[in-house]
């Protein structure tokens, strides 16, 4: 099966760096997601990560080690509308073939506060 | 281009009842999917589609059918609701394998259901 594990609530300042982990255990790992929720609304693309390293979007960057099985997701200048919960998403096709699914790991709250 | 179009957005209903909640993109995209979101568990997978006329099953599929007559729908039945199945349901959909496809989803709005 499966496991994927992040922080269930963060708290940030206005202005400052947070950094969001996500760590995974699958077999047929194919890429790493990231997406944001804000409440009461469907889930939006973030990031997507398939080799080691930080890719950089914006004041958002996503990091991931394959060896690690680790993820972050680090927003940088926070604002208030930063406030949602971002979902950790780890592709993979367990039994080798060529289909396979998202799984999303329970997600983190973070709060923005002024 | 609407994209993905969920309905009912929200839904009330008693035990034992029969609900649909339909699902609509104008993609056409070759996969569909379902999940619910529940606090505390995250947004799980009921079932999915790979095309029209093929199903398969998720990790939480029993009490729900699915069926895709055409690539554009994909509606999902709960045939005799239970209050367990109170949740927030989304449809997502992603493109056809290939080398532009990174396997994103494109989620619908949600659609909120109550079973009393």
């Amino acid at each position: 099966g499966q496991n994927i594990d992040q922080p269930t609530e963060m708290t940030a300042t206005e202005g400052a760096i947070v950094q969001i982990n996500c760590t995974y255990q699958t077999s047929g790992f194919n890429g790493l997601f990231w997406y944001q929720q804000h409440a009461g609304e469907a889930p939006t693309f973030l990031s997507y990560n398939v080799l080691d390293g930080l890719e950089e979007k914006g004041r958002f960057s996503s990091f991931l080690s394959r060896s690690k099985g680790y993820s972050y997701l680090l927003l940088k200048e926070l604002q208030m509308k930063d406030s949602a919960s971002y979902l950790c998403a780890v592709k993979a096709a367990p039994s080798g073939a060529g289909s396979y699914q998202l799984t999303f790991g329970k997600g983190t709250k973070l709060s923005v506060i002024p | 281009d609407a994209g993905i179009t969920q309905s009912p957005r929200y839904k009330i209903t008693e035990t034992g009842r029969q609900v649909t909640l339909m699902c609509h993109q104008t993609w056409s995209h070759s996969y569909m999917f379902w999940y619910r979101q529940d606090l505390g568990h995250g947004l799980r997978l009921i079932y999915y589609s790979a095309a029209a006329d093929i199903t398969d099953k998720g990790e939480v599929p029993d009490g729900y059918v699915v069926s895709r007559s055409k690539t554009e729908n994909f509606p999902l039945t709960l045939e005799s609701a239970t209050r367990s199945q109170t949740s927030v349901y989304f449809c997502a959909s992603r493109r056809t394998s290939g080398s532009s496809d990174t396997g994103e989803l494109f989620f619908g709005e949600g659609s909120r259901l109550t079973v009393l």
